[in-house]
């Protein structure tokens, strides 16, 4: 049962055009949502996060939504430039008992920014 | 500071082998969480540690098991290796286990089963 689901394998853009990655989830528990991204032969790094009381956080050229009701998260990424074409990995975080919490993450999606 | 290390970066084992995985953490982190990504399966959790007590556990065998020192390092262990093990096994590090504290992911250790 997958809990955090980012349905498109793969997205293509052209530099200086937006980039909009999109990320659903099922389990109403979660409460912290955060965009990793990942280049090849590295470990992922945290790129912006979002808690579940707001609808929008932004950093610089980087905005992610979250839309409670339809259970849905976007990272927006404006302008997109060359270097921004890595692995996107959406992440949710619920409590999971003993004072911890768990993050389950999505399958990932591959983004090309086209000079 | 230093981020998080682990080694050794690749791997080659056969099958029926034992592998163990190591891992620093950043320095002060105190939690430790191992994941393995596979190509269309994305992170898949294996187990967080938290001052030497394993907090998490995700949906893997019991040939899959970890452990934390007492400065925090951390160690996987995989017994009885098979060719779907091979994977990139990631480490990851973070202050506390609160709902905003963000993972800081170490580059992996490649593993390949033959």
């Amino acid at each position: 049962d997958q809990q955090v689901k980012q349905n498109s394998p793969s997205l293509s853009v052209q530099e200086g055009r937006i980039s909009i990655l999109n990320c659903d989830y099922t389990n109403s528990m979660f409460d912290y949502f955060l965009w990793y991204k990942k280049y090849p032969a590295e470990g992922p790094t945290f790129l912006i996060s979002i808690s579940s009381i707001k609808d929008k956080n932004e950093d610089g050229r980087f905005t992610v939504f979250l839309n409670k009701s339809a259970k849905h998260l976007s990272l927006h990424i404006v302008p997109s430039q060359p270097g921004d074409s890595a692995v996107y990995f959406c992440a949710a975080i619920a409590y999971s008992g003993a004072g911890s919490y768990q993050l389950t993450f999505g399958k990932g999606t591959k983004l090309s920014v086209i000079p | 500071k230093a981020g998080v290390t682990q080694t050794p970066r690749y791997l080659i084992k056969t099958r029926g082998q034992q592998v163990t995985l190591s891992c620093s953490p950043i320095s002060g982190h105190r939690s430790v969480s191992w994941y393995q990504q596979t190509p269309g399966q994305g992170l898949q959790f294996l187990f967080e540690y938290f001052s030497e007590t394993q907090r998490n556990k995700g949906n893997f065998p019991g040939r899959f098991s970890g452990r934390q020192f007492s400065n925090s390092r951390s160690e996987m262990n995989v017994s009885t290796l098979e060719l779907g093990d091979s994977a990139l096994y990631l480490c990851a590090s973070r202050l506390g286990t609160t709902n905003n504290s963000p993972l800081h992911f170490g580059n992996g250790t490649r593993l390949t089963v033959t």
